[in-house]
């Protein structure tokens, strides 16, 4: 079975920091994996993904992710955190099928 | 760009009533979903679908039920609604054929059940 764990409940950054955001997944075969952010009372709006190819993968409003297999991690960085990234952020996985797996969140909280 | 229309954003029923949450995409996605966000547990899957009519269980499927009579609607029901299913809603869909397919979500449905 396909899972996720995002061992951080909670991470407090200064704004102009770097930020990290940890995941670890477990999966059959070749991951397909994803980062999504939640701002209150919102849906989940996609970030970026990882399908095949280059570790590090770029996505929106400046975040990255690097892939590494060996550790089954995929955190989610960003070089310059801002008060507006301040929201809950999902890791997911997609194995096999149509079905997506995520990580119980984790809230990012950036202050000025 | 991707739409997912949640119809209700925030909806209190009674104890026992039938409940309906509706979902519209306008993207023609094969597949749909019905997740229930509870804080400290993520997402779990309630049911998905993968063509009209077409329906198979999530991980959470007890106390609800779904329809999918067209390939751009997907209904959430609870058939009896009761106060462990306070909770958001959220419905989401992709394309089929590729599991590196992104999956776009609507804006979720806050229901209160008293």
């Amino acid at each position: 079975a396909q899972s996720v764990a995002q061992p951080e409940d909670q991470v407090n950054v200064a704004e102009g920091n770097p930020l990290t955001v940890k995941c670890t997944y477990s999966v059959s075969g070749n991951p397909y994996l994803f980062w999504y952010v939640q701002y209150p009372n919102r849906g989940l709006q996609f970030l970026l993904k990882y399908i095949t190819g280059d570790n590090l993968v770029k996505g929106s409003y400046g975040f990255e992710a690097e892939f590494n297999k060996s550790q089954t991690s995929f955190h989610l960085k960003k070089p310059s955190a801002l008060v507006s990234d301040s929201a809950l952020y999902f890791c997911a996985v997609r194995a096999y099928g149509n079905d997506m797996r995520f990580g119980a969140g984790t809230r990012l909280t950036v202050k000025p | 760009d991707v739409k997912v229309t949640q119809s209700s954003r925030y909806l209190v029923k009674r104890t026992g009533e039938k409940v309906f949450l509706e979902c519209v995409q306008d993207m023609d996605h094969e597949n749909m979903f019905w997740y229930r966000q509870d804080p400290g547990l993520g997402l779990r899957l309630i049911y998905f679908s993968y063509d009209v009519k077409m329906k198979e269980k999530g991980d959470i499927p007890e106390g609800y039920s779904v329809s999918r009579e067209k390939k751009e609607r997907f209904s959430l029901i609870l058939e009896s609604a009761s106060t462990n299913q306070t909770s958001m809603y959220l419905c989401a869909s992709s394309p089929t054929g590729d599991s590196g397919n992104t999956i776009y979500f609507g804006e979720g449905s806050w229901l209160t059940v008293v």
